[in-house]
């Protein structure tokens, strides 16, 4: 079992840059979070798909964000312009849909914006 | 100016000692609750769950107790091991639908 992949694992760029992140869930799952880690905020929740529909997005800190989940199989989390301050590790999450079933974490992507 | 990161509690244990990890939760509508473990470099991992229906459930070397009342969660590790050591969090699911809400965390160190 693979389990969630993300990639890339780390990704260097300059301010102003687009970003793209990407997320394969773990298959059957039909729930898929998308979170940023800082020192400075801990564990925040983005944005969170139920059957690849946007169901909470309040998480998303601004415009600069989007994310989508074209299919069961698939997210993106963009950032475009890219800023220092989005420098963080992003974690993408999936579980099957329904109350109180435990999140599978992925890896994540560690993003430095110069 | 300086900026300045969470301040993590941090649990410093002997290697073979017991582990107490706390966590006061925030919504009394929370009915499912999850302790994570972090490594360096890693995503969380799951450990344990709990539903509000029991206050206590005992996994493998884990324990983790529920109480309502006071809206507080704990994890238990028994003879604490150099692997555990990690960053612990509590995560509550706010009463309602697969959404977490995750605590700050605890920095576990086991000494040798």
């Amino acid at each position: 079992d693979a389990g969630v992949i993300q990639s890339p694992r780390h990704e260097v760029t300059e301010m102003g840059q687009e970003v793209t992140l990407r997320c394969k869930p773990i298959s059957g799952h039909n729930s898929l979070f998308w979170y940023r880690q800082t020192m400075m905020r801990g564990l925040e929740l983005l944005i969170y798909f139920n059957n690849n529909v946007p169901i909470d997005d309040s998480g998303m800190p601004e415009d600069r964000f989007s994310a989508k989940m074209p299919n069961a199989s698939f997210s993106t989390l963009k950032i475009q312009p890219s800023e220092p301050r989005d420098s963080a590790v992003y974690f993408c999450a999936s579980s099957p849909f329904g109350v109180g079933n435990e999140q599978f974490f992925g890896p994540g992507t560690r993003l430095t914006v110069l | 100016g300086e900026s300045v990161g969470l301040h993590l509690p941090t649990l410093s244990v002997q290697e073979g000692d017991n582990s107490i990890i706390n966590c006061a939760y925030s919504n009394s509508a929370s009915d499912y609750f999850i302790w994570y473990k972090q490594e360096s470099g890693k995503g969380p991992q799951f450990i344990i769950d709990i539903r509000s229906n029991m206050d206590k459930r005992q996994g493998q070397r884990v324990t983790v107790l529920l109480n309502k009342t006071v809206k507080h969660l704990s994890l238990q590790i028994a003879a604490t091991q150099p692997g555990d050591s990690a960053v612990y969090f509590c995560a509550e699911n706010g009463g309602g639908g697969n959404k977490l809400t995750f605590g700050t965390g605890t920095q576990l160190k086991v000494e040798l």
